[in-house]
């Protein structure tokens, strides 16, 4: 079975552009949930998406978007970046949504803000 | 809000150690507790799962505990190898963040850096 796919894997982009990082769950997997990664925060969770519908969310600005497709996949969207948005972001997927699931996670996209 | 700490840092041991690391939460009302390793730039392998009624899981050279009384957890690392050198990170499930909210999150430890020498 494939794993959680994300793409791009590596993006640079300038000060106030936008930007759309994708995720495909593993097959089967209808949670996915989206994380940022910085060497000064470490993880912080950023939303979770269940049956296209947002499930949680976590302490980010509302320039932090996302969503999730019928069939599972899910797609986040940052708007007006800034240099902290420099990040890797992690997703992963789980197949339940709620407190006792496994989650498995993707390789991550590299997220450069110049 | 939950918070989770991870001692030491960072760890450097000879290949063939026996090696504990540490993981404390501050709310013990948790759901699970998850074991991930992670290597430079890339994501995360989920190592052992725990659930809260459970006390240790095993896998291979691996062995987690959990004492949700007193908000700890350790992973044993048996015979490292230098294979083993990566990042770990704890991370436990714990309730919504609001009452909007009806699923749990997940809040991550900082890690420890653990490097195995041959």
């Amino acid at each position: 079975k494939a794993g959680v796919t994300q793409t791009p894997r590596y993006l640079i982009k300038t000060r106030g552009q936008q930007v759309t990082l994708s995720c495909s769950p593993i097959s089967g997997h209808r949670s996915v949930s989206w994380y940022q990664q910085t060497p000064g925060q470490g993880l912080q969770f950023l939303f979770e998406y269940f049956s296209e519908t947002q499930r949680n969310k976590g302490n980010f600005p509302g320039r932090f978007s996302g969503r999730q497709f019928s069939n599972s996949r899910s797609e986040m969207n940052v708007s007006t970046l800034e240099l902290g948005d420099s990040a890797l972001y992690l997703c992963a997927s789980s197949a339940l949504a709620g407190e006792y699931n496994e989650q498995f996670f993707g390789p991550g996209t590299r997220l450069t803000v110049l | 809000k939950q918070e989770v700490t991870q001692i030491p840092a960072a760890l450097s041991v000879p290949e063939g150690e026996n090696l504990v690391l540490n993981c404390s939460f501050t709310d013990s009302a948790i759901y699970n507790l998850q074991w991930f390793r992670q290597d430079p730039g890339k994501g995360l392998t989920s190592l052992l799962l725990i659930q809260s009624s459970q006390r240790e899981q095993t896998s291979g050279r691996l062995n987690a505990s959990l004492d949700k009384s007193s908000g700890r957890s350790t992973l044993y690392i048996a015979a490292s190898q230098p294979g083993d050198s990566a990042t770990y990170l704890c991370a436990v499930s714990s309730r919504p963040l609001g009452p909007r909210f009806k699923h749990s999150t997940l809040t991550f430890g900082k890690g420890t850096m653990l490097l195995v020498s041959p």
